[in-house]
């Protein structure tokens, strides 16, 4: 079946370090891979995606390539702000073999300090 | 893109009752799941709505414990039957779009005493 693994986390970085939160996956099919954060009390958002090989997706500074050949998705930022404390989720929706259903990483925890 | 609105936003139950969790979209879907998220847990999925069929759901959960309705194309409830403490948690609704991306609805915190 498919499945996500995160780095273990929590991650706490001082404000404009680099972070990366890798993410590698397992499908049977050609996933389209998502990144998903959660800030403090409020819902899920899609931060960004990628829906085939070597497609890189990116938003409000948030970066990740779509890598088959090692079946990784990590998620990168060259300057983190104190905004961007939250919970990230790695996510694969797989339409051949799970449908639209989507399947979550482990979250991983981001503090940033001042 | 896919607004959905779900009540309530939050509850505090007597272990024992039952509490249903209704989820609304904006446009009609064929599909609409329901998550689960435990505190400090990812989001696990407890089943798939489909609009004129049963609920599918997934390993670890059944019918007795999480009935769902679906009776149009945006519209669907969850109850949470005979709770417990361990089901409290964040119960959050889903659509998807033909790229396999999920859009969320705000989620509802379940606190069971």
């Amino acid at each position: 079946g498919n499945s996500v693994t995160q780095m273990e986390g929590p991650v706490t970085l001082s404000e404009e370090a680099f972070l990366t939160i890798n993410c590698t996956y397992t499908a049977t099919g050609y996933p389209s891979l998502f990144w998903y954060v959660q800030y403090p009390g409020e819902g899920l958002q899609l931060l960004l995606k990628a829906t085939k090989a070597d497609d890189k997706g990116s938003n409000k500074g948030f970066e990740a390539t779509y890598r088959k050949e090692t079946t990784s998705f990590h998620l990168e930022k060259g300057s983190v702000q104190v905004s961007d404390s939250a919970v990230y989720f790695c996510a694969l929706s797989d339409q051949e073999t799970s449908g639209s259903r989507l399947t979550f990483g482990e979250g991983t925890q981001l503090t940033v300090n001042p | 893109s896919a607004v959905i609105s779900q009540k309530p936003s939050r509850d505090i139950c007597q272990r024992g009752t039952s509490l249903t969790i209704q989820c609304q979209v904006d446009s009609q879907v064929t599909m609409m799941f329901w998550y689960r998220q435990q505190p400090g847990q990812s989001l696990t999925l407890i089943a798939t709505a489909n609009q004129g069929s049963e609920a599918t759901y997934e390993s670890g959960f059944v019918i007795d414990k999480f009935p769902i309705s679906r009776p149009n194309l945006t519209f669907s409830t969850l109850t949470v039957s005979n709770m417990s403490p361990e089901d409290s948690s964040i119960y959050l609704c889903s659509v998807s779009r033909s790229t396999g991306r999920g859009y969320f609805g705000p989620g509802t915190r379940l606190t069971v005493l």
